[in-house]
Parts: C-alpha cells; structure tokens; sequence
C-alpha cells in the first residue's frame, strides 16, 4: 500500500486566495482525519470522517476553513479565502477500526 | 477533558546511549490507549509504539520500550542505544476507547550527538 497520499506537498499563496488540499487515504480505512500542526499549537483536529460523514468539525477554526470527503479514497480541505495565520502543516491521516493513525507526509501551506 | 502533557521541549543524547523521554495525561477512563509518534525532519509522522491501558505489561518495539505508570497517569518512553536516525520531534499521544479523537502533546525535540 502507498499510505496515505497528500498532494501538494508544498504551497505558497497570497493572501484571499483559495486553497485546496487533497489526501487519499489508505484503503479499506472508514476513518480519516484532518490534523493542523503549527509552532505554537502544535497538533489540533480539525475535522474527522467516519465512512465518508463528518463526525466532529469542532475543531475547524471558521466558516473559511471546509472539508468533503466525497468518496472513500478522497477527501479535500478547503480554505477560502486564506490568511497569513493559516500558515501551517496541514496533515491527513486514516484508520480502521481506531487502531492507530496513519499519517500522510502533510502539506505545507504559505501564506503571503 | 483530556490532555496531555509533555514536559520537556528538547532532550540530547549520546550516541548509544540510552533516553527517556516523559508524557503524563489526564483522564478520568479506564479504557484508553496511548502512543508514541515520531516526527523526523520530513516531517512524516510515524508511529514508534502503542499501549492499551488495560494491559499491564510495558509495550516493547525492538530499542523503543514504555514505561506505562497508570495510577500515576505518566506514560514515558525509553530509546535505548540511541542512533542518528533517532533525532526528531517525539509526540505522545492518547486515544479514549471507543471514542475517535487522538489527542496529542506538545512534543519533545530529540538530538542525537556522534
């Protein structure tokens, strides 16, 4: 198996722009998990998916930041418009049955 | 709610040598599970080793071993014969039976020195 699959690894945008990032997670996996990471708070949920369905989005930061998981292999976060403070590592991860995570490489978001 | 809690930012070892590196949590479950990841400079998060606090018996992976102290709520993690590729960020993290959320502590930066 690949792992989980994020894309782009890297992104620099201005600031108003919108941002999508995509992961594929594992599969045969009903839950994944979008993660922020960030000098000064380190690791926060953001949003997690059970079968596809958003279980818990109390970790969304506002109404800028959303996330779909249309299918089981895809699932996308999207940031509009985005800001200099949204600057982060912006990690997917997927699991079965809660054993443990598996997490993808991240995507690193810049922006300007 | 839960939370865990790493107390030291940044740790250095000799090569070969052995480090501890220390998380504590709080909770009020009994059914729980606890982890460690690592986090090298590719910033790919792996998992070291993972405990399910119903067992008594300390969770071993080869150098990677815990020290699981359930009353104490402190679940530390020992690298012995450390090596170069040990270097990284170091995150404990815990996981409520039954329930979705892994929360993670702040980290602990390792440096391994030649």
């Amino acid at each position: 198996d690949a792992g989980v699959i994020q894309s782009p690894r890297h992104e620099v945008t201005e600031m108003g722009q919108e941002v999508t990032l995509r992961c594929k997670p594992i599969s045969g996996h009903d839950y994944l998990f979008w993660y922020r990471q960030t000098m000064m708070r380190g690791l926060e949920l953001l949003i997690y998916f059970n079968n596809n369905v958003p279980i818990d989005d109390s970790g969304m930061p506002e109404d800028r930041f959303s996330a779909k998981m249309p299918n089981a292999s895809f699932s996308t976060l999207k940031i509009q418009p985005s800001e200099p403070r949204d600057s982060a590592v912006y990690f997917c991860a997927s699991t079965r049955d809660i054993l443990f995570l598996t997490f993808g490489a991240g995507s690193r978001l810049t922006v300007l | 709610a839960q939370t865990v809690t790493q107390s030291q930012p940044e740790m250095s070892v000799q090569e070969a040598e052995t480090v501890t590196l220390s998380c504590t949590y709080d909770t009020s479950e009994s059914d729980y599970y606890l982890f460690w990841y690592k986090q090298p400079p590719s910033r790919q998060m792996i998992l070291v080793i993972r405990q399910e606090a119903y067992k008594q018996q300390n969770a071993t992976e080869n150098r990677f071993s815990v020290n699981f102290q359930k009353a104490a709520k402190s679940f530390s993690l020992k690298i012995s014969d450390s090596q170069l590729g040990d270097a990284a960020m170091y995150f404990c993290a815990y996981q409520r039976g039954n329930f979705n959320k892994f929360y993670f502590g702040s980290g602990t930066k390792l440096n391994v020195k030649p």
